[in-house]
């Protein structure tokens, strides 16, 4: 059973630049979060996708944004990259099931460097 | 909203003592609590969720926390170290009724020497 996969492992862009990140979920899952961790700090909430929808979004600018497709993956879209948002960006899949607590399993992670 | 406070940055323990780290929690309901652990350059992996049943989990790896309502605690504690529990460590709050996010401490970074 493969768990969450995320690609690129790493990245180096400049700033100005656009840059996109991908996530396959768990099997099974249908929800999907995104995360960033600055280094030496705990991860913060970006957004959370599901049925293909912005569902959550957290204190994040319009520049980061997102889409899940039909089969429950997703992307990260970061446009006018800053030297600030070089961090470990992860995903973390879900599966939703009302009146329960979810449990959020997450992916490797994407690095990526902006120069 | 919700938060937790690890309220420390770096524990040390020898090779089969005991490890305690601690958290504080900050809910206006029962809160769903979460310890994850991030070895160096890998993503989190979750040790264990407390979601209002029993109050002492039992997670992986040996590790096991107790939540306290009275004191606000959530503290993981495991019996005896072991050079792999090197690591990070992020005690975690869910916070929403529908969509949930999860909201992290700033962790706490255990090393062990032998």
């Amino acid at each position: 059973d493969a768990g969450v996969t995320q690609s690129p492992t790493h990245l180096i862009k400049t700033r100005g630049q656009q840059v996109t990140l991908r996530c396959s979920p768990k099997s099974g899952h249908d929800t999907v979060s995104w995360y960033q961790q600055a280094l030496g700090q705990g991860p913060q909430f970006i957004f959370q996708y599901y049925e293909e929808e912005e569902r959550q979004r957290g204190n994040f600018p319009d520049r980061f944004s997102g889409h899940q497709f039909p089969n429950y993956s997703s992307e990260l879209n970061v446009n006018a990259l800053l030297l600030g948002d070089s961090a470990l960006y992860l995903c973390a899949s879900s599966w939703r099931e009302t009146g329960t607590q979810e449990t959020q399993y997450f992916g490797p992670g994407t690095r990526l460097l902006v120069l | 909203a919700q938060s937790v406070t690890q309220l420390d940055s770096h524990v040390s323990v020898s090779e089969g003592t005991p490890v305690l780290l601690r958290c504080n929690y900050s809910s206006s309901y029962s809160p769903s609590l979460f310890w994850y652990v991030q070895h160096p350059n890998k993503g989190l992996q979750l040790l264990l969720k407390y979601t209002s049943a029993a109050t002492l989990v039992k997670g992986i790896n040996g590790f096991e926390a107790e939540f306290k309502k009275s004191e606000t605690s959530f503290h993981l504690t495991k019996p005896s170290a072991h050079m792999s529990d090197a690591a990070e460590y992020f005690c975690v709050v869910s916070e929403g009724t529908g969509f949930q996010k999860l909201v992290f401490g700033t962790g706490t970074r255990l090393l062990v020497s032998p």
